[in-house]
């Protein structure tokens, strides 16, 4: 199965601040990669697919990238309704497989 | 507007067979994929299976034994059926669907929370 290793695992930092996210692929998965937020007691939202890809309705804070088999989730400028628990997944190969998961928080 | 609704017991017995359905509507279940993940108190989010639209299935390797997905086309239904429960089985169980492996899971349910306790 293939290992997607998520970082780091909570994150505090600032209302206006640049957030990063990070996934690491134990195997190519080319773009196959998206990205969740999930707040409290809700469902998981897509937030970006296929690895660099904005879902609709999501807001243009938040981007994706990729180098090599590190993948990122970026929002430029922290907001409030930003908070909640982010979860990348791999899609290319059955098992689909999550990362662990990052709790972000408000500093 | 597209809709996913899981349905089922909120407890179960441990050794017992859990049940649920996904009841979806704005969709159909002959173009569209649907996937069960489910999420264990506190914990990250685990992928367990899926129907595809042509009713071909997979499984994750750690539940393949105890767990089968089918459909019911006609009525909009997805059941999930697991048997020999255990207490690491208490999660909130989630259907969502997609279209093809890159456009995936852009739906989702509320959630079923699923308690396993005698």
């Amino acid at each position: 199965d293939i290992q997607m290793t998520q970082s780091p695992s909570s994150l505090s930092a600032s209302l206006g601040d640049r957030v990063t996210i990070t996934c690491r692929a134990s195997q190519d998965i080319g773009n196959y990669l998206t990205w969740f937020q999930q707040k409290p007691g809700k469902s998981p939202r897509r937030m970006i697919y296929g690895a660099t890809n904005l879902a609709a309705g999501v807001p243009s804070r938040f981007s994706g990238s990729r180098s090599g088999s590190d993948y990122s989730l970026t929002i430029s400028s922290l907001e409030s309704e930003d908070v909640a628990d982010y979860h990348c997944l791999q899609s290319i190969q059955y098992p689909f497989t999550f990362g662990s998961g990052t709790k972000l928080e408000i500093k | 507007q597209v809709q996913l609704k899981e349905s089922g017991p909120g407890l179960v017995q441990p050794s017992q067979t859990l049940s649920l359905t996904c009841t979806v509507a704005g969709f159909s279940l002959t173009s569209y994929n649907v996937h069960w993940v489910r999420q264990p108190p506190g914990k990250g989010l685990e992928w367990m299976g899926v129907i595809w639209n042509t009713g071909g299935t997979r499984y994750n390797s750690a539940l393949k034994s105890r767990l089968s997905i089918s459909k019911d086309t006609s009525k909009s239904q997805v059941f999930l059926k697991m048997n020999s429960l255990q207490t690491e089985d208490t999660a909130t169980y989630y259907c969502a669907r997609d279209l093809t492996r890159v456009d995936v899971m852009d739906a989702w349910g509320q959630g079923a929370s699923v308690t396993v306790s005698s």
